[in-house]
């Protein structure tokens, strides 16, 4: 069955720092990736998704992320971040072969302090 | 606003109650998910229902069920409840295309 593993459970950052969350998934030939975070009291909001074509994935408020079929990651990456970007953050698959649900990973708490 | 609709967003109950999530989808979308997230476990999916029909089963419960209605709407079932039930129940409608999820704003549900 797909997995999802977030390798960092906690990252806490300064203000504009540079950050990348890392995310890996267990092997597919075919799969959709997803990065979703959710604020404090929130419910999960989309970052970005890789759907096919380039393996750089511009997302909204400044993140990224980069598909790597070989080493099956997803990390996301932020160049400067700020105390807003402070939430939790969801990395999830949809294996397309399997049909299954969004198997998400067990997220990562982003700390921004100034 | 993602356009899923969830309520209520807060429940508190007895251990042994019952309650009932509704949720209502996107509009266009026939897909629904239930997920739970609890601090232990993290995002777990529960089930999903695909225009009135169960299409998937995920670590539900027996004591959990669930439905979809011809206005494609959802309920989420969760009867003689436990401490451990306590918990943020968010639905999530599905994107046709891109299989993207939409995520309601959640009911929390606290069984003391």
């Amino acid at each position: 069955a797909q997995s999802v593993t977030q390798l960092d459970s906690q990252v806490p950052v300064f203000e504009e720092a540079p950050v990348e969350l890392r995310c890996n998934y267990s092997s597919s030939v075919s799969v959709y990736l997803f990065w979703y975070v959710q604020y404090p009291n929130q419910g999960l909001q989309l970052l970005l998704k890789y759907l096919s074509g380039s393996t750089l994935v511009k997302g909204i408020n400044g993140f990224e992320a980069e598909f790597n079929k070989s080493q099956t990651s997803f990390h996301l990456r932020k160049p400067s971040v700020h105390i807003s970007d402070t939430a939790e953050y969801f990395c999830a698959v949809s294996d397309l072969e399997a049909g299954t649900a969004l198997i998400f990973g067990k997220g990562t708490t982003l700390s921004v302090s100034s | 606003d993602s356009g899923v609709t969830q309520t209520p967003k807060h429940l508190i109950t007895a251990t042994g109650q019952r309650v009932t999530l509704r949720c209502s989808p996107r509009s266009g979308d026939l897909s629904v998910y239930w997920y739970q997230q609890s601090l232990d476990q993290g995002l777990q999916f529960l089930i999903q229902y695909y225009n009135g029909e169960e299409r998937a089963k995920g670590n539900i419960l027996e004591r959990f069920s669930a439905q979809q209605f011809p206005d494609l709407h959802s309920e989420l079932n969760l009867s003689s409840l436990e401490l451990g039930d306590s918990a943020l129940y968010f639905c999530a409608s599905e994107d046709r295309v891109t299989g993207e999820l939409f995520f309601g704003e959640g009911s929390r549900l606290t069984v003391l």
